[in-house]
């Protein structure tokens, strides 16, 4: 199995911070790696897929980088509806397993 | 719109089995394939299993694999989820979600609303 890890688990930021969350693989996923949000009492919501690509209707704050075993999700100004809880995935292989979560809260 | 409505919440005693529906709408059935995701308290996703929904076709998780059974009705286009030897590690809320396929990979682009399922004596 291919683990994901991120970090930090937590972060606490500003409106108008730039934050970067980091998911690295044990081993290479090429850019088989998505992002999604997770707010609490929902499902997880998609905002990058194929480790850049923004989903449709993403704010373009959100962008994603990497390749291989290392990855960054980044926003570049934080808005108050994005404090909530981001998780990566890899889809190279099964089972495509999810990162433990990074949560995002208000300084 | 393309919509993944699932069943409600379920109590269940240790050793015994659920089954969770997943009703999809809004896109052609069998174009999508269905995975299962369950998120117990505090914790990320964990993948189940997936179907593809005209075939009949499944994959499981090794950690699932002789206790779960995913099967799909395609008159309804519903999925269904059945996880048997219930134990109290296994409360959690579970989820349906569509697979959407680019360049042999994919992500789920639309999921249902997460169905809790408790188990307890």
């Amino acid at each position: 199995d291919i683990q994901m890890t991120q970090s930090p688990a937590s972060l606490s930021a500003s409106v108008g911070d730039r934050v970067t969350i980091t998911c690295r693989a044990s081993q290479t996923i090429s850019s088989y790696l998505n992002w999604y949000q997770q707010k609490p009492g929902k499902a997880p919501k998609i905002l990058i897929y194929a480790a850049s690509s923004l989903q449709i209707g993403v704010p373009s704050r959100f962008s994603g980088s990497g390749f291989g075993t290392e990855f960054t999700l980044t926003i570049s100004s934080l808005q108050p509806e994005d404090f909530a809880t981001y998780y990566c995935q890899q889809t190279n292989s099964n089972p495509p397993h999810f990162g433990q979560g990074t949560r995002l809260e208000i300084k | 719109q393309v919509q993944l409505v699932q069943s409600g919440a379920e109590v269940k005693r240790p050793g015994a089995s659920v089954k969770i529906s997943c009703q999809s709408s809004g896109y052609t059935f069998g174009y999508h394939y269905v995975h299962w995701v369950r998120q117990a308290p505090g914790q990320g996703p964990q993948w189940m299993g997936l179907i593809i929904p005209d075939e009949g076709r499944t994959t499981y998780a090794e950690d699932f694999r002789g206790r779960v059974t995913v099967t799909s009705d395609t008159s309804t286009s519903t999925t269904f989820m059945e996880l048997s030897s219930l134990r109290s590690e296994d409360t959690a809320v579970y989820y349906c979600a569509r697979e959407r396929a680019y360049g042999g990979r994919y992500f789920y682009d639309h999921w249902g609303q997460g169905t809790l399922v408790t188990v307890s004596s």
